[in-house]
């Protein structure tokens, strides 16, 4: 089946940093979503992506659609505290077709 | 998570026991989709109704679970005779329709604890 590969798995990182993730797929994707989940909660929406080489932001949130449409980034800039928790990448063969996640990308920041 | 509601939040049920799963999508959403999210992994498509319709359950075990969207009131994810591996956080979303890029929004889940 159609799968994910995000990196890292984990990072830890100084407030005010930027933090960069991404996700490839073993098969082409039409859509590419960020959530991010904070624990006991579900995930929320931060960017979807519906273009191959689409760039957009979210405040300090960028995200890119990759031209291959095999890959996906997000980049935070100037982190902050309430950045942790864990940021999952998704994506889809088209809009409305269920999703395959990554297994997700875990942020702490040190104050 | 504002929309979509789950519910109950926590579930706790014993072996061999019935559990179900509610799920009211946002305003004027007729999409639903279940996941299911295990610790440390990522959520796994399970099933995806219309109202009154399964349109894809190739993710959903063929025993013991099953999922209807009726035309009125909340979709329900059921499992029957319920074991230790069920436990897991399930997860809801919806949507609006087919047509243009509308992204899936999620609920705050189920937590489903087997005893």
């Amino acid at each position: 089946g159609q799968q994910l590969n995000q990196s890292p798995q984990s990072m830890f990182i100084q407030e005010g940093e930027d933090v960069s993730m991404n996700c490839t797929s073993s098969s082409i994707f039409n859509t590419w979503l960020w959530y991010k989940q904070d624990p006991g909660e579900g995930p929320v929406l931060l960017i979807a992506l519906y273009k191959a080489g689409e760039l957009t932001s979210n405040g300090r949130l960028t995200a890119q659609f990759g031209i291959t449409r095999k890959d996906s980034f997000l980049n935070i800039s100037a982190s902050i505290p309430s950045d942790v928790g864990i940021y999952f990448c998704a994506g889809s063969p088209s809009g409305n077709t269920p999703l395959v996640f990554g297994k997700g990308t875990r942020l702490s920041v040190i104050a | 998570n504002a929309g979509v509601m789950q519910n109950p939040r926590h579930l706790v049920r014993r072996r061999g026991q019935e559990a179900r799963l509610r799920c009211s999508p946002m305003k004027g959403h007729s999409h639903v989709y279940w996941y299911r999210q295990l610790p440390e992994e990522g959520l796994k498509f399970m099933v995806y109704l219309q109202k009154e319709n399964i349109i894809d359950e190739s993710g959903m075990p063929k025993e013991r679970f099953s999922a209807e969207f009726p035309k009125e009131g909340p979709s329900i994810l059921r499992i029957q005779q319920v074991v230790r591996g069920d436990s897991a956080a399930y997860f809801c979303a919806s949507s609006p329709s087919v047509r243009g890029n509308q992204p899936q929004h999620f609920g705050d889940g189920t937590r489903l604890s087997i005893l």
